[in-house]
């Protein structure tokens, strides 16, 4: 089972960069590493997907290293509404479907 | 709204009754998963189908529960005898998987939180 491991909760104030690092040592060729966002009371919410290097959308980066044993969510100048749980996943499937495994998630809470 | 839509949104029952649960994926997407999630922990997946097929089953998903997604398009999950331990959200995705490609994104609905007495 390829599980993740990520810090329990972080803090931090409005504008400031948050990364958030997550330990993946089973990472299985093939897999891409998917960080998702979940407020409460809401389904998750997908943020970015990546396979290694990095990769850049309008919300966040994610770095990948060469060794792939890990990732780090970037969030730049993060504001209240950041405050939420953020999920770290690896796929654990077959060749047909990637079955998550979501862990407790980074409960990020953003002070103003 | 294109997104992944759950009914109903909330649920309350008590202990010893069915309840049946629907989600209606993205309508291009051919897979379909069901999680549930307990208060303070992630979601735990609970089965998954291709199209019509359930391919997986978590041990998790005891004989009371059953999901069913016919002609390949919603499904539905059923719980049978329900115990205050399903208490839960449960958490409908759907995405669109291509043969050979591993990179596959999953998009939630909103959920359904039951609550048994």
């Amino acid at each position: 089972l390829a599980k993740t491991t990520q810090p329990i909760s972080m803090d931090s104030y409005e504008g400031q960069e948050v990364n958030i690092t997550c330990s993946h040592n089973n990472i299985a060729t093939n897999d891409y590493i998917t960080w998702y966002q979940q407020f409460p009371s809401q389904g998750p919410r997908f943020i970015i997907q990546g396979y290694k290097t990095k990769v850049t959308n309008e919300v966040a980066s994610l770095f990948i290293p060469a060794d792939r044993k890990s990732s780090t969510l970037s969030l730049p100048r993060v504001s209240l509404s950041d405050t939420a749980v953020y999920y770290c996943l690896v796929g654990d499937g077959g060749d047909n479907f990637n079955k998550f495994y979501f862990g407790s998630g980074t409960k990020l809470n953003v002070k103003p | 709204d294109t997104g992944v839509s759950q009914d109903p949104r909330h649920k309350i029952t008590k202990r010893g009754q069915n309840v049946t649960f629907r989600c209606d994926p993205i309508s291009e997407h051919n897979r379909l998963y069901w999680y549930r999630q307990t208060l303070g922990q992630g979601p735990e997946f609970l089965t998954y189908f291709q199209n019509e097929a359930q391919l997986e089953k978590s041990r998790l998903l005891s004989d009371r529960f059953s999901a069913e997604r016919p002609k390949g398009s919603f499904s539905t999950l059923e719980i049978q005898r329900t115990e205050q331990g399903d208490s839960a959200m449960y958490l409908c995705a759907s995405s669109l998987g291509l043969p050979g490609f591993r990179e596959e994104t999953q998009y939630f609905g909103p959920g359904t939180r039951l609550l048994v007495l």
